[in-house]
């Protein structure tokens, strides 16, 4: 099966911007997606790439993939303390409805 | 509106109890999941329910039994738990289909604690 690895932990500052990484074993995973948990809360859907695309940008997030070396990271612009959270990479292959996870990443903003 | 519903948000049980955990959308989602999410580990897959059909069971114990009633309903159903079955249970939904993108949309969970 495959192995989606993410770095446990992650510290900015209020302001600064964030980069969380994502590296995955199997290269036929064709969507990719970021959530967001909230200590006690569901995932939330933060956005999603097709893997026939290198970039995508919504508002402070960046989406980038690099398809040859399997690294898909999620850029937050000018972080918020709000930000605070695990954030959690997916892979979907096409047709398959299963989701598999990153370990997720713990991002701690300090003011 | 991308909203799931989940009942209810905390559920204490013993080991000798039933008890069925609610899951609802009305975004026209034709599949529905459940998950189980032991603290600081990602979601595992429990079941898929594809046009209100079982389509992917991972090799759950039958003392959880899900059901879903309609296309905007899902229930699992608990009985004879074992305390390591204590996590958040999530509920996630996703459109299905030659033209969707299947990005699936969580509740907020409910909170299982089996004593």
């Amino acid at each position: 099966g495959e192995d989606v690895e993410q770095s446990l932990f992650l510290s900015v500052r209020e302001g600064d911007s964030s980069v969380i990484n994502c590296t995955y074993t199997d290269s036929s995973s064709t969507y990719l997606y970021w959530y967001k948990q909230e200590p006690g809360a569901g995932l939330q859907l933060l956005t999603y790439i097709f893997s026939n695309m290198d970039m995508k940008q919504d508002q402070r997030l960046t989406v980038l993939l690099n398809k040859k070396d399997k690294h898909l990271s999620l850029r937050i612009a000018d972080t918020q303390t709000g930000d605070s959270a695990i954030y959690f990479c997916a892979g979907r292959n096409t047709g398959f409805q299963k989701l598999v996870f990153g370990t997720g990443t713990r991002l701690l903003v300090s003011p | 509106d991308t909203e799931v519903t989940q009942t209810p948000k905390h559920l204490v049980m013993g080991m000798t109890n039933k008890k069925s955990l609610k899951c609802e959308q009305h975004m026209g989602h034709r599949a529905m999941y459940w998950y189980k999410q032991k603290a600081k580990k990602p979601p595992e897959l429990m079941f898929v329910y594809s046009y209100e059909k079982l389509s992917i069971n991972e090799s759950v114990p039958s003392r959880f039994s899900p059901e879903c009633p309609n296309s905007s309903l899902l229930n699992l159903h608990l009985h004879a738990l074992q305390p390591e079955d204590s996590a958040l249970y999530l509920c996630a939904s996703s459109q299905v289909g030659r033209a969707a993108t299947y990005e699936q949309y969580f509740g907020p969970g409910t909170r299982l604690t089996v004593t």
